[in-house]
Order: C-alpha cells, then structure tokens, then sequence
C-alpha cells in the first residue's frame, strides 16, 4: 500500500520560511507526479503545487506563486515544499498527494498532512 | 484560478440517492475530462471516489457515480447508508499545470 508521511510542518512567524517534507514508500516514487494540497482549520481543499516525474513541469496556484517553490528527489523518494514570506492565510494541514500518472492527471493516495501554523 | 462551485450541504434518507453538483468554467470542467471526487472524514485525509468523471478506483462501491455536462460535473450517491455522511469535493484540471478544487459539500444521511 501506498505511504506518504509528510514532516516539517510548525510554528512560524509571519514573514519566515519553512520546508516540508514528504517521504514516500511502497510504489516507484519516480514514476508518478506529486502535488501539495492544504486545508485551512474548518475550510475545503486547496490545491497549492504540482511537479512531473522528472521535475519538468511545474505548476503553482496563484496564492503561492513566488513564494513557494516544490521540487522532488527521486532517488531518496521525497517531494518537498519550501515555503518563503509565509503569511497568516497559509496556516493550514498541508497533504502530500501522488498522482496517477507522471504527469498530472489525477490526484490519487494522500498523505495524512503536516500541520503549518503561522504566527506572532 | 476561481474554486469551481458545489453546494454546502445536501441530506438523504438511508435508501435513497443523492447528487452533488460541481459547476466550474470552459477553462476547467468544461474542457478537460479530468475531474474528480474526494470523499473526506472529520478528521482524515481525502479519497479519490471517482476520477476522469466517471470512473472509480479499486475498491470504491458501485453506488458511486459520476458525470459532466457542459460545465456542470455531478456525483450521484445511490442507496445511501449512514456511513457516507462525510465532505465531498470536486476536482478539476484548470490548464497551465494547475487544478482547482470545488468548496466541498457536506452530506448528511438523515
């Protein structure tokens, strides 16, 4: 069975970085794209990056573009997310999430998330 | 990069079927056959239920269904039991190398 376990996640002053992690197993990390969803306390789904299977397409949603930059390493199987000038509406669970192709198709098996708390 | 539209909540009756709607632009929805639903658990992450509009992963219960017309997705619950009342979110390739999610919809079994 798929595993995705995301880490990095915290406390954060506004303004500052952060970077996370997700180490996934049990499938061939390197023949899947991989996405960044979060989701904000009480709110919906949020689809936040996308990155191909060999790191050649990338894409951003428009509230993080500039400040987010996702890339992988396939071969320690981890995609991750660096997160600059974060604000107090990127406080939120942020879920890793392999997609069914190499390149975006769909977004398939989910991670269980890592909490990113923004604050003074 | 607008969230594609859903109701917030819809309710049924054990037994009887329920459809959610997914109302998004020629952009998303109505261009690509990439959409999909997710069904979320207080408290859990996210399942794909259906994806490419119509189809269901492994594992996933036939009263589960879906469809698009136009720009309108839709996913119809039959038979529903207790244990479907849960969030249901679309799902939709927007071009460019970007998705977007629908609002979600909360479904309760009554």
């Amino acid at each position: 069975e798929v595993q995705l376990v995301e880490s990095g996640g915290g406390l954060v002053q506004p303004g500052r970085s952060l970077r996370l992690s997700c180490a996934a197993s049990r499938f061939t990390f390197d023949d899947y794209a991989m996405h960044w969803v979060r989701q904000a306390p009480g709110k919906g789904l949020e689809w936040v990056s996308g990155i191909s299977w060999n790191s050649g397409i990338i894409g951003y949603a428009d509230s993080v573009k500039g400040r987010f930059t996702i890339s992988r390493d396939n071969a320690k199987n981890s995609l991750y997310l660096q997160m600059n000038s974060l604000r107090a509406e990127d406080m939120a669970l942020y879920y890793c999430v392999k997609d069914m192709g190499r390149f975006g198709v769909t977004l398939d098996v989910w991670g269980q998330g890592t909490t990113v708390t923004v604050s003074s | 990069q607008s969230a594609l539209t859903q109701p917030a909540s819809v309710s049924g009756s054990p037994g009887q079927s329920i459809t959610i709607s997914c109302t998004g632009a020629s952009s998303d929805v109505g261009t690509y056959d990439l959409v999909s639903w997710y069904q979320q658990h207080p408290g859990k992450a996210p399942k794909l239920i259906i994806y490419e509009v119509t189809k269901r992963p492994s594992g996933v219960s036939d009263p589960f269904s879906g469809s698009k017309s136009g720009n309108t997705a839709s996913l119809t619950i039959s038979g529903l039991q207790a244990e479907d009342e849960a969030y249901y979110y679309c799902c939709s390739y927007a071009g460019s190398n970007t998705w977007v999610f629908g609002g979600g919809t909360k479904l309760t079994v009554l």
